[in-house]
């Protein structure tokens, strides 16, 4: 069964700096793996989804990478600013049925 | 984009009455429809999956006969939560895919409270 782990679970940094979100899976045969900003009380919002075939997809100051011999993913914030604010989720989808399983994410503060 | 409309966005029920949440995908048909549950300061876990005009797939540890599941057509999905308690409080969100497609789009959740 997969498992979904994100690294760190809080961080907090200045504005304008560039920062990096961790994810981690236990099964390669990863179906897509996206990533979701989740802002307090609120839904979810997809920012970048990568397939199995890919590496990396970028939007904006939003870098994502895939790497599935290791089980990694990373999304990389380029220029942070205050209304970066919120929880990032990683979730990976299974080849099967296609359903996400969630990691527990990272709560994310960018300092004005 | 794919569009998907859950509702209510919030409600507030006594305990052991039930409660029905929709969840409308928009502009596309959905084959698949996921439910997810986020308890506080915790990550989503799927509560089960749904097929339409079939029954849905419960995961372990997840009440069938208390949350009952019905994707009677291609663009509507609803949960009903019955005889709900104040444990079930909870935030519920769907999310919908077609079957050539590999993302899955999701509502914009439901904040259950029982009081």
């Amino acid at each position: 069964k997969q498992e979904v782990t994100q690294i760190p679970a809080a961080l907090s940094v200045p504005e304008g700096e560039n920062l990096v979100l961790n994810c981690s899976f236990t099964d390669s045969a990863i179906y897509n793996l996206q990533w979701f900003r989740q802002d307090p009380g609120k839904g979810l919002t997809s920012l970048l989804l990568i397939q199995s075939s890919q590496r990396e997809q970028t939007s904006g100051r939003l870098n994502a990478s895939l790497d599935k011999s290791s089980g990694r993913s990373t999304l990389y914030i380029a220029a942070s600013q205050p209304g970066d604010s919120a929880t990032y989720l990683c979730a990976g989808g299974d080849t099967g049925r296609r359903a996400l399983t969630f990691g527990s994410g990272t709560r994310l503060q960018v300092q004005p | 984009g794919a569009v998907v409309s859950q509702h209510p966005s919030w409600v507030i029920c006594k305990s052991g009455t039930s409660v029905k949440i929709e969840c409308r995908s928009l502009d596309f048909q959905a084959t698949t429809m996921f439910w997810y549950r986020q308890f506080p300061k915790q990550s989503l876990m799927l509560m089960a999956t749904s097929n339409e005009g079939s029954k849905a797939t419960y995961e372990q540890g997840v009440e069938k006969d208390k949350f009952l599941i019905n994707h009677a057509s291609l663009t509507l999905s609803t949960l009903t939560v019955t005889s709900a308690h104040p444990e079930d409080s909870s935030f519920y969100i769907c999310s919908a895919r077609v079957k050539q497609k590999t993302e899955a789009f999701f509502g914009q959740g439901t904040r259950l409270t029982v009081v």
